[in-house]
């Protein structure tokens, strides 16, 4: 298994730029979540998803979109880059009955 | 509104020596706690989680106490050594999945 994987590793916008971040597990898990991390401030909630189809926001879902068409995807979008999304954005996925949560190695997004 | 400290921003500690990291929680009533390890450039590594009823719970070196009434989950590493040095982040849960991340500790095992 290849476990949680992100794309890309680092990534530079300029404001008002629109990206995809990408997010694939393999572990057949139907929770996934996604996290911004800032320094001093800890790990923040996006959004969230309990299944295929279904998504919920969490402590910071604006300017964020995301979606959930298959088990393995959950993609993050950010329809208008600000510099205020500078941040390191890291994805996870808890299996069913679990609150143990496997993390993917992060994308690292600069807005300029 | 749900605050989570961790206790200092660094610690350092001597080799072979316990570590003891604190996590204090206001304005929330957790069902469990977990603990998770941060490497630089690196996802945060599940280590432990406790319940709301239980009242410690280790693995290995690791130990972690709950205090749901003095809101406060401390962990501990015994014996510690280099390797240990990572970054230590507690979350708490509801019953659901979603999870309040505190700020981290970034522990420094000196030789």
């Amino acid at each position: 298994n290849a476990g949680v994987t992100q794309t890309p590793k680092f990534q530079v916008l300029k404001t008002g730029q629109s990206m995809t971040l990408q997010c694939a597990q393999d572990m057949n898990h139907e929770y996934m979540s996604w996290y911004r991390q800032d320094p001093g401030m800890g790990l923040r909630l996006i959004h969230y998803s309990v299944g295929a189809g279904i998504t919920d926001q969490g402590e910071v879902p604006n300017g964020y979109n995301v979606s959930r068409s298959t088990t393995e995807d959950f993609p993050l979008r950010l329809l208008s880059a600000a510099p205020s999304q500078t941040s390191v954005y890291f994805c996870a996925s808890s299996p069913p009955g679990s609150q143990e949560q496997y993390f993917g190695p992060g994308t690292r997004l600069t807005v300029t | 509104s749900q605050k989570i400290e961790q206790n200092s921003e660094a610690l350092n500690i001597q080799e072979g020596k316990t570590a003891t990291l604190t996590c204090n929680y206001t304005n929330y009533s957790p069902a469990y706690l977990q603990w998770y390890r941060q490497d630089p450039g690196r996802g945060p590594v599940f280590l432990l989680l406790i319940r709301e009823n239980e009242k410690e719970k280790r693995k290995e070196r690791l130990k972690v106490t709950f205090d749901t009434t003095l809101k406060q989950s401390l962990f501990h590493i015994t014996a510690s050594q280099p390797a240990d040095s990572a970054t230590y982040l507690c979350a708490l849960g509801d019953y659901g999945q979603n999870f309040v991340f505190g700020p981290g500790t970034r522990l420094s095992v000196l030789p």
